[in-house]
């Protein structure tokens, strides 16, 4: 039972041009959201959170999007950078029960130069 | 560098065996993780320890097993091996046990032939 999907396996963009990775969850009662970049051969790195009680949050050129109705988030990097490369988790958890994190499968990104 | 050390970084056994794989957290950070990642998969979360007790547990085989120290690093120890315990395994600390930001290390590829 996933209850964290992203559904795109890989995503190739454009450098300089907008990158949207999408993550759809099943648990309404996941409250707290985030999204790591893994690049080869290292662990998964922090790079934004949102809380269920916000619908976007932004940090430089990264913005995560949440839609609690329609249970889906979304990552924009804008304007994307060959550095931007990696493989992207998003992860959900609920604030109540165990606190554990439940991660989607990964999105491959690659930024074309 | 995450401030998060795993070791060692490749460890290679036969089925049937026994491993314990370490992991020292961040200076201060009191909540460590345990996830598995296997061949494209997202990462699995095994068993969060907080100051030295168990706090959650998540899809961890009964062949599995982890404590975490008085000095707050930890271990994880692996018994009878199976071919499809070849994995990446990822420890992760965060200062508390609730929203924190979960900090990975490089994590430990084991292969077990």
């Amino acid at each position: 039972d996933q209850q964290v999907k992203q559904n795109s396996p890989s995503l190739s963009v454009q450098e300089g041009r907008i990158s949207i990775l999408n993550c759809d969850y099943t648990n309404s009662m996941f409250d707290y959201f985030l999204w790591y970049k893994k690049y080869p051969a290292e662990g998964p790195t922090f790079l934004i959170s949102i809380s269920s009680i916000k619908d976007k949050n932004e940090d430089g050129r990264f913005t995560v999007f949440l839609n609690k109705s329609a249970k889906h988030l979304s990552l924009h990097i804008v304007p994307s950078q060959p550095g931007d490369s990696a493989v992207y988790f998003c992860a959900a958890r609920a604030t109540s029960g165990t606190y554990k994190y439940i991660f989607g499968t990964g999105t491959r990104l690659k930024v074309l130069a | 560098d995450s401030g998060v050390t795993q070791t060692p970084k490749h460890l290679i056994t036969a089925t049937g065996q026994r491993v314990t794989l370490r992991c020292s957290p961040r200076s201060g950070d009191l909540s460590v993780y345990w996830y598995q990642q296997s061949l494209d998969q997202g990462l699995q979360f095994l068993i969060q320890y907080y100051n030295g007790e168990e706090r959650a547990k998540g899809n961890i085989l009964e062949r599995f097993s982890a404590q975490q120290f008085p000095d707050l690093h930890s271990e994880l120890n692996l018994s009878s091996l199976e071919l499809g315990d070849s994995a990446l395994y990822f420890c992760a600390s965060s200062v508390g046990s609730n929203t924190d930001t979960q900090y990975f290390g490089p994590g430990t590829r084991l292969t077990v032939l």
